[in-house]
């Protein structure tokens, strides 16, 4: 089975620039998310999709970062303008369904700097 | 105000010798508690995933314990490996959507 897919796998950008990324899910996963994960700390949970809905975006800053999921296959995370602040690696996870008991499965990061 | 808490930060240990990470834990309503183990460059991998009628819960050298009561978690390595050498993540479930509380992880170096 293959695992959740994330591109590119690093990005180096100037402040006030723009960028995004791509997440492939596992097939058949339903829910998909996206953290945030600042060195030395536990990722920080961005927006949380079902199928094609948002279920939980609290924590996204709006005005900067956008996320979409087409189709509620593949998802793409914008980030516009970046700061020095959101240099970080950003995580995609999916899981079967939304149930307090599912596994997660996290995907192997992009890792943003911003300059 | 959900929060989960780990000691310590860091830890270094020889191969072979066993350790014990320490997790304390806020998270209500509870579902489950987990432990990841994350790779430099990687993302997290379940290690395992306990629920409150759950005291113990085994990965091959990997046994976690839970104590709901005073809201308590550990993860016990035996025998360790060089790859063991990871950041290992004490994780939170809450209530019926599963949102995730990560703590901050404790970094383990295990040296030759």
């Amino acid at each position: 089975e293959a695992g959740v897919a994330q591109s590119p796998r690093y990005k180096i950008i100037e402040k006030r620039q723009s960028v995004a990324f791509w997440c492939n899910p596992i097939s058949g996963h339903a829910t998909l998310y996206w953290y945030q994960q600042i060195l030395g700390q536990g990722p920080k949970l961005l927006i949380q999709f079902q199928n094609n809905g948002v279920v939980d975006d609290s924590q996204l800053p709006k005005d900067r970062f956008s996320a979409e999921r087409l189709k509620g296959v593949d998802s793409t995370l914008k980030i516009q303008p970046a700061k020095l602040e959101d240099s970080a690696v950003y995580l995609c996870a999916s899981s079967p369904r939304q149930r307090s008991d599912n596994e997660q499965f996290f995907g192997p990061g992009t890792r943003l700097t911003v300059l | 105000k959900n929060q989960v808490e780990q000691s310590p930060q860091s830890l270094i240990i020889l191969e072979g010798k066993n350790c014990t990470l320490q997790c304390n834990y806020t998270v209500s309503p509870f579902s489950n508690l987990r432990w990841y183990k994350q790779d430099t460059g990687r993302g997290p991998v379940s290690l395992t995933i306990m629920t409150f009628s759950e005291n113990t819960k085994s990965n091959g050298r990997y046994t976690a314990t839970l104590d709901a009561d005073t809201k308590q978690s550990s993860l016990h390595i035996t025998a360790s490996q060089l790859s063991d050498s990871a950041s290992y993540i004490c994780v939170g479930a809450s209530g019926n959507t599963g949102k995730l509380i990560f703590g901050q992880g404790t970094t383990l170096q295990v040296k030759p």
